[in-house]
């Protein structure tokens, strides 16, 4: 099993319409949990924290289940710059581990 | 947020000779840096952890001989590519994190093409 492991994708929506992306990890005893998105040929960038109270940065959500090892990215009213590939990051033991990455892309 | 540089961002480099790339920590200390590998269409694989002074750790699958690291500076870490083959052409991404940070930073990113 992977460490962490994300929906694959892609995800194809239009404009102004909501989307969740799901991610779990397999060591109890990570410490620390991000979103993080990538452009095309781009270095990673940190979208948001992830806390087990969640969180919210005006249109993205993120939550985090402990008990089920589980994170989440909702994203509302989407636009067309959101397109990019989101990738679910767990760090702990000295170690920060990547999912694969969900690729969504935001159509007019 | 902090400051990586990672130099060259780009490399076209023969079979066979090697290929260093440097990643730095600009406005804090690095005490643990970390170097990735992103096939096309594939997700940031690590490669090693270093922490400043000591010997990196390989993720299984890695070859320590032939990906050298080092990280003799609390602002530096390089990465040589040994021996070089096409196989080896990709992305590589290194990250640094403070003592206690939960946060990495990542350089620009470096597209290695052996030809």
């Amino acid at each position: 099993r992977k460490e962490v492991e994300q929906d694959p994708g892609p995800f194809n929506v239009p404009e102004g319409a909501t989307v969740a992306f799901n991610c779990t990890y397999s060591n109890s005893a990570s410490q620390s949990f991000f979103w993080y998105r990538q452009d095309c040929r781009k270095e990673p960038k940190l979208l948001m924290s992830v806390y087990s109270s969640g969180n919210e940065d005006g249109r993205f959500t993120a939550q985090l289940n402990r008990a089920s090892q589980y994170i989440s990215l909702l994203i509302r009213d989407s636009k067309l710059s959101d397109s990019a590939t989101y990738l679910c990051v767990v760090h702990g033991g000295f170690k920060t581990i990547f999912g694969a990455g969900t690729r969504l892309f935001v159509k007019a | 947020g902090a400051v990586v540089s990672q130099h060259p961002s780009r490399v076209i480099c023969k079979s066979g000779t090697s290929v260093k790339i440097e990643c730095r920590s600009l406005d804090f200390q690095a005490t643990t840096m970390f170097w990735y590998r992103q096939f096309p269409k594939q997700s940031l694989m690590l490669m090693a952890t270093s922490n400043e002074g000591s010997k990196a750790t390989y993720e299984q699958g890695v070859e320590k001989d032939k990906f050298l690291i080092n990280h003799a500076s609390l602002t530096l870490s390089t990465l040589t590519v040994t021996s070089a083959h096409p196989e080896d052409s990709s992305f590589y991404i290194c990250s640094a994190s403070a003592q206690g940070g939960t946060e990495a930073f990542f350089g620009q990113g470096t597209r290695l093409t052996v030809v």
